[in-house]
């Protein structure tokens, strides 16, 4: 069974900086490349950044860009969101997806786990 | 970046109706675009992928339609189960971009 846990989330002070992780299991995470999705309280679904199968490239949306980064360990199968200088309206729910390349759906998704930025 | 865009931002429908949403993208992207079904406080589902291929375990009352820049979403018959928000997205490119949701609520 193809499993995506998410953990790191919690409470941060604006401008300070929280690790996300996400746990794959159930599948070959080698085979597939990563997203992380996010959601605020009350919106909608934001994309937040990709990773290659290989971890060699990256791509982050432009409120995030410069700020957070996306990294993977394919020995542990894990996906990882370094996330620097945040900001209150980064508080959202954080979700990691599966991703079989372009063209493809986010097939499956983790439980998502709760960041809040406030002082 | 592409931009998705759905209509309505909401819907009050009656079990039993039938239910069409769109979606559409501001530059072609061919077929790559998903549906996704989100109840409060869960996690995305998949249910349509490649704009009317339908995941694995998702009723045949979901269809999906349309190529280019022009997108819908059907459901044929509304059960209890489906008031939800609904989200479209392309695939085409990253950023892969969301539309805004429907939120589809009872009558």
């Amino acid at each position: 069974e193809v499993q995506l846990v998410e953990s790191g989330g919690g409470l941060v002070q604006p401008g300070g900086s929280l690790s996300l992780s996400c746990a794959a299991s159930g599948f070959t995470f080698t085979s597939y490349e990563m997203n992380w999705v996010r959601q605020a309280p009350g919106k909608g679904l934001e994309w937040v950044s990709y990773i290659t199968s290989s971890g060699r490239t990256m791509y982050y949306a432009d409120s995030v860009k410069g700020r957070f980064t996306i990294s993977r360990d394919n020995a542990k199968n894990s996906l990882y969101l370094q996330m620097n200088s945040l900001r209150a309206e980064d508080t959202a729910v954080y979700y990691c997806a599966r991703f079989a390349g372009r063209g493809r759906p986010f097939d499956y998704w983790g439980q998502g786990t709760l960041v809040t930025v406030s002082s | 970046d592409i931009q998705m865009t759905q209509s309505p931002s909401s819907l009050s429908a009656s079990v039993g109706d039938r239910v069409t949403i769109t979606c559409r993208a501001s530059q072609s992207i061919s077929s790559y675009l998903n549906w996704y079904q989100q109840k409060p406080g869960k996690a995305p589902k998949l249910l349509i992928y490649a704009a009317s291929s339908l995941q694995s375990g998702v009723p045949s009352r979901f269809s999906g339609s349309g190529s280019g820049t022009d997108f819908t979403l059907t459901i044929s018959s509304l059960q209890p189960e489906d008031f939800a928000t609904f989200y479209c997205q392309q695939s085409y490119t990253a950023p892969y971009t969301f539309g805004q949701g429907t939120k589809l609520e009872i009558k």
